[in-house]
């Protein structure tokens, strides 16, 4: 069964510093991975996704991930933080197929962004 | 094109009564799933529609239900209510044929 482990529940930066998410996969055939953002009261936003091209996949202000198949991770980062980064993220996976419909989340990590 | 959509965007309902979330995907989208996210449990899959048929299901009661019509438009039924359904109840949109889902703004369903 696939599933997608998010570390760190909550991660705190200052404003300009590397921004580093974590997400690690398990998946007995080869994955579609994506990030997603969320704003409050608002709904998930496509950030990146990978789809078995490009190991690193570049997205949507600023951010980029990359598939390292060796250590299931699809890592999200972004060389400077700003203070409108703010908000919760969520990795996912989808099986290979990529038609089934079904995205498999995990627990989300809450970015904070300090002055 | 128009992103997705989902009505209402609030409901306040009562333990035991029904209620019915709308969602309309995007333009050329086959494909609507929908998700359950509670504070508790994260983000979970309900159930996934494609050309009118439920193509997934996730592990949930038969008290959740869905359907699609031929515009691709899809409904959420969610009957005999319970405290714990209270949740915001997302509605994603893909062509179908590829991974990529697209998420409207959600349902904010409270039962009291």
């Amino acid at each position: 069964a696939q599933s997608v482990t998010q570390l760190g529940s909550h991660v705190s930066v200052s404003e300009g510093a590397l921004v580093l998410l974590r997400c690690n996969y398990s998946s007995s055939v080869p994955p579609y991975l994506f990030w997603y953002v969320q704003y409050p009261n608002q709904g998930l936003q496509l950030l990146l996704k990978y789809t078995s091209a490009a190991t690193l996949v570049k997205g949507i202000n600023g951010f980029e991930a990359e598939f390292k198949k060796s250590e299931t991770s699809f890592h999200l980062t972004k060389p400077s933080a700003h203070m409108s980064d703010a908000a919760e993220y969520f990795c996912a996976v989808s099986d290979s197929s990529g038609n089934t419909g079904k995205l498999i989340f995990g627990q989300g990590t809450t970015l904070q962004v300090k002055p | 094109k128009a992103g997705v959509t989902q009505t209402p965007r609030y409901l306040i309902k009562t333990r035991g009564q029904q209620v019915t979330l709308s969602c309309s995907p995007i333009s050329g989208h086959r494909s609507v799933s929908w998700y359950q996210q509670t504070p508790g449990q994260g983000l979970q899959f309900l159930f996934e529609y494609f050309s009118e048929t439920q193509r997934n299901k996730g592990n949930f009661p038969g008290r959740f239900s869905g359907r699609q019509f031929s515009n691709s438009r899809s409904e959420m039924n969610v009957s005999t209510l319970e405290l714990g359904d209270s949740a915001l109840y997302l509605c994603a949109s893909s062509t179908g044929t590829g991974p990529e889902q697209y998420f409207g703004p959600g349902t904010r369903l409270t039962v009291t």
